[in-house]
Order: structure tokens, then C-alpha cells, then sequence
């Protein structure tokens, strides 16, 4: 099992430029989530899943829209990206619901300039 | 909204010290779980802590959920440098609550 997964690993971005990141996690979970984590922020959740075509808004979704058009992939998008968006993004998925212990993919690492 | 404090945010410590790092919540949680961070790499699961008082431990980790569980902490006996890295924790209050991750203990051990 690959576990969860991230693509890409690396990114820049200039100022107004759109992208996605892509998860795909490979257990069977029905819960996916993104979050970001700065430097003495923590992890912040951006937005989850509780399933298939599903998604809600977690803590700090503003500039994010997301797609779980499959249950193993979640999407991340940023259609107008700003410097404040540059941070490590991380996808994460649990069994069920969040009593579950969370597995986490390898990070994006997104600049924007 | 669930608020959770974790301190120490650093702490550096000598090869074969111990360390402990504290998560408080303003709210009754229904469990905590606790995360390790490696430098440059992602948030690994560790342990979760369901019951009042419970105490487990995982080789030189201790880690306790308070009576009252609003507190919880992860004791490390004898650090070596494998256990460099960033520990976070993370509450949840139970049903569709989301947890909420503490804002992580930077551990630094010196040779």
C-alpha cells in the first residue's frame, strides 16, 4: 500500500496563477482532509470530506475549493494564489470520523511570489 | 470554537535528558491523540488517549489524558537523537467535532 500520497512535491506560483493538488490515498478511507502549516501556526484544517462527493469547510477555507469526486482522490485548488497562500499543504485521510488516527501524505510545499 | 494550548513551543535538551510536553484544552475533550513530526517529513500517528486518567506508554513514551480530560501529556524518558522532531497534539470533542491540532513542541536533543 502506498498509503497517501501528494502531487506535486514542489511548487511555485506567481501571484494570480491557479493550480491543484491532488491526494490519493489507497486504504479504503472515507474521511480525506487539507490542511496548511506555518511556521508557529500548527496544522490548519482548510477542508474536508466525510465521503464521496462530499466536502465542508474546516478552519480557514477562504481562497481554497476542493473536489472528491472519487473517494480515494481529493482535490485542492487555488484558482487566484496570493503570497499569503505559501505555505506546506498536507493531505490526510482517517477510517471514519475524526476520533480516527489521521494518516498524512508527504506535503506540498507551494510558493507563491 | 475548541481552543488547545501546547507548551513548551521549543525546548532543547541533552542527549539522555527527559522531556515532556503539555496540551490544554479549553473544553472537555472525548479523546486526544498525539503526533510525531519529523524534520522536512509529515505528522505521524503515535497514540490515542479515550479514557479519564488513562496512562499508556510505547518504549521511553509515557503518555497521559487527565482526570477531567482537558490536559493531556507526552513524557519522554532518556532522549536520544532519534526522537529529534516536532510532537503535536490533537483534540477532539467528540461526535462530529473536528480536532483540533496544538500548535506542536519542537524538540531539539544535543549529543
Amino acid at each position: 500500500n502506498a498509503g497517501v500520497t501528494q502531487t506535486p512535491k514542489f511548487r511555485v506560483l506567481k501571484t494570480g496563477q491557479s493550480m491543484t493538488l491532488l491526494c490519493a490515498q489507497d486504504m479504503n478511507h472515507e474521511y480525506m482532509y487539507w490542511y496548511r502549516q506555518d511556521p508557529g501556526m500548527g496544522l490548519r484544517l482548510i477542508h474536508y470530506s466525510v465521503g464521496e462527493g462530499t466536502t465542508a469547510k474546516g478552519e480557514v477555507p477562504d481562497g481554497y475549493n476542493v473536489s472528491r469526486l472519487k473517494k480515494q482522490n481529493f482535490l485542492l485548488g487555488l484558482e487566484s494564489a496570493a503570497p499569503s497562500q505559501t505555505s506546506v499543504y498536507f493531505c490526510a485521510s482517517s477510517r471514519q470520523g475524526f476520533a480516527y488516527e489521521q494518516y498524512f501524505g508527504p506535503g506540498t510545499r507551494l510558493t507563491v511570489t | 470554537g475548541q481552543q488547545v494550548m501546547q507548551i513548551p513551543q521549543y525546548q532543547h535538551v541533552q542527549e539522555g535528558e527527559d522531556f515532556t510536553t503539555y496540551c490544554n484544552s479549553s473544553t472537555t475533550l472525548s479523546n486526544i491523540q498525539w503526533y510525531k513530526q519529523r524534520p522536512g517529513g509529515h505528522p505521524v500517528f503515535l497514540i490515542q488517549l479515550v479514557k479519564s486518567g488513562e496512562v499508556k506508554k510505547q518504549k521511553r513514551l509515557t503518555f497521559q489524558f487527565g482526570e477531567a480530560k482537558k490536559n493531556s501529556s507526552l513524557h519522554i524518558t532518556a532522549t536520544q537523537t532519534t526522537d529529534v522532531g516536532t510532537y503535536f497534539c490533537a483534540a477532539n470533542s467528540g461526535g462530529y467535532q473536528k480536532v483540533t491540532f496544538g500548535i506542536g513542541t519542537k524538540l531539539q536533543v544535543i549529543p
